[in-house]
């Protein structure tokens, strides 16, 4: 059975770094073809996508918000971080872990998410 | 980048009536080598994350109610249900994975008349 989760701060000041951590079990990211993935959703609005990690460390990023974007992966724990630098109230979201099985598939399973507030 | 774009933003259909959301894509998303077009439709409820529907346009996830459906090809497509029913009330989402980034239609809300 394959899970994940976002664990990180529910509240960030603006100009502030989010650090997010998708711990996932019941695959390894060191199997071929497999990606992690970030896709975010401001409340009442679509989903948008972030960045994607592949298992050889391929990298893709948004490219509006490349700038601000890491994401890196830990494959002995399991998990896939992504920081966001300069934080706006704009970025005020629900934060989605992904998984996708190989290259070029769709998403198969979702973290159940993460809010995350930006105010001061 | 590739735009997905829904129609309607909202729809309201009776129980065990046709519901159609069409997703049109900015770009060609069939891939030639393979003949495949990577779109994917997701179900989203109130407080959940998505849930895959739909993908390579027209494969359904395991587990999906025959009565959801997905066609098309190229740049246009289309999610159906074809008797809806209450627990299909939830926000659906086109999505293309050709190329990155992956981007998502803006969602179509489907109701219960």
């Amino acid at each position: 059975q394959i899970t994940l989760k976002e664990s990180g701060p529910t509240l960030v000041k603006p100009t502030q770094t989010l650090t997010l951590t998708c711990t996932f079990s019941g695959f390894s990211l060191s199997t071929s073809g497999v990606s992690v993935g970030w896709i975010r959703q401001p409340p009442g609005k679509a989903l948008e996508w972030l960045a994607l990690i592949y298992w050889d460390d391929d990298k893709r990023y948004r490219p509006s918000l490349k700038t601000r974007l890491t994401i890196t992966k830990d494959t002995s724990k399991n998990q896939v971080v992504l920081t966001m630098t300069n934080m706006d109230p704009v970025d005020t979201a629900t934060y989605y872990c992904t998984h996708s099985l190989d290259y070029g598939d769709p998403i198969q399973h979702w973290g159940q998410g993460t809010l995350v507030t930006v105010s001061s | 980048d590739i735009v997905m774009t829904q129609s309607p933003d909202s729809l309201t259909v009776s129980l065990g009536e046709r519901a159609t959301i069409n997703c049109k894509s900015s770009q060609n998303v069939l891939y030639s080598s393979n003949n495949k077009n990577y779109v994917a439709w997701f179900q989203q409820k109130p407080g959940q994350p998505p849930k895959l529907l739909i993908y390579w346009a027209s494969t359904r996830d395991s587990g999906v109610p025959d009565r959801f459906s997905g066609s098309g090809s190229g740049t246009d497509f289309t999610l159906t249900i074809s008797s809806l029913q209450a627990e299909d009330v939830a926000v659906y989402y086109c999505q293309q994975y050709y190329s990155t980034p992956y981007s998502f239609g803006q969602g179509t809300k489907l109701e219960i008349k």
